[in-house]
C-alpha cells in the first residue's frame, strides 16, 4: 500500500523561509515530486527527486533521503503569490509512472 | 509554452446521466492519464493511457468508468450512470515518456458536479 503524510497547513511570513516535510511508505517507490496548487487550479510541477540529497532551483529546494522515506520542499525569500497548497507525490506501479498523492500543504503567507 | 486543455470547465449532470470529459494532451506527449480530486480531499490516480491502451488503472476506475482517444488530439473520459460521489474535479496529465522520472504536465480541470 502507498502511505504519504504532510502537514495540512503551515503559515509563514513575507520573505521567511518555510519547509514542509513529507514522508512516506510505498512499495515499488521510484521517485518524488512536488507540485504546487493554487485554489481551484491544476498541480503545477516544481521539483522531481530520485536520489538522496538536495535539488535547487531558485527559491525552492527539495531534499530525498530513500533509505528514511522523508522529503522536504524548501521555499525561500517567500512571497505572497506562493500562498497554495504544496503537494508531495510519490511514483510506483508497474510502469512507474502513477502518481500517488500526499493530502497537501496548505501555506498561508502573511505581510 | 504548450498546455493540457481540458473542457467542458465545469459540467453538470443529473444522476443517471452519462458525461463525457474531453483534453487535448500536449501534442508530443504520449502518454496520457486521468486523476480526479474530491472537494477538500487528495489527488487520487484513475488511469494511465499509452499507445491506444489502458497501461495501469486504480481500483476507483471500474466499468462505469472507460478512456478513449478518438483521434490524433483528444482524449476522453466516459463516465456512464454517474453518482453523487462522482462529483470531483477532473484532471487530465500527460507526459513526454511514461518513465517515473517523466513530469507529468496537469490541465486546468473539469468541475464535475453530479445532482
Amino acid at each position: 500500500g502507498q502511505n504519504i503524510d504532510q502537514p495540512t497547513e503551515m503559515t509563514a511570513t513575507e520573505g521567511a523561509i518555510v519547509q514542509i516535510n513529507c514522508t512516506y511508505q510505498t512499495s515499488g517507490f521510484n521517485g518524488l515530486f512536488w507540485y504546487q496548487q493554487h485554489a481551484g487550479e491544476a498541480p503545477t510541477f516544481l521539483s522531481y527527486n530520485v536520489l538522496d540529497g538536495l535539488e535547487e532551483k531558485g527559491r525552492f529546494s527539495s531534499f530525498l533521503s530513500r533509505s528514511k522515506g522523508y522529503s522536504y520542499l524548501l521555499l525561500k525569500e517567500l512571497q505572497m503569490k506562493d500562498s497554495a497548497s504544496y503537494l508531495c507525490a510519490v511514483t510506483s506501479g508497474a510502469a512507474g509512472n502513477k502518481l500517488t498523492f500526499g493530502g497537501g500543504t496548505r501555506v498561508l503567507v502573511k505581510p | 509554452e504548450p498546455e493540457v486543455t481540458q473542457t467542458p470547465s465545469h459540467q453538470v449532470t443529473q444522476m443517471g446521466q452519462e458525461v463525457i470529459l474531453r483534453c487535448v494532451p500536449i501534442s508530443n506527449h504520449l502518454y496520457f492519464y486521468w486523476y480526479r480530486q474530491i472537494l477538500g480531499q487528495k489527488v487520487e490516480f484513475l488511469v494511465s493511457f499509452y499507445n491506444n491502451e489502458i497501461s495501469e488503472k486504480s481500483e476507483i476506475f471500474d466499468d462505469q468508468f472507460s478512456v478513449e482517444r478518438p483521434d490524433g488530439s483528444n482524449f476522453t473520459l466516459k463516465i456512464r450512470s454517474t453518482k453523487l460521489e462522482d462529483s470531483a474535479m477532473y484532471f487530465c496529465a500527460s507526459s513526454e515518456m511514461g518513465g517515473p522520472s517523466d513530469t507529468q504536465y496537469f490541465g486546468p480541470g473539469t468541475r464535475l458536479t453530479v445532482l
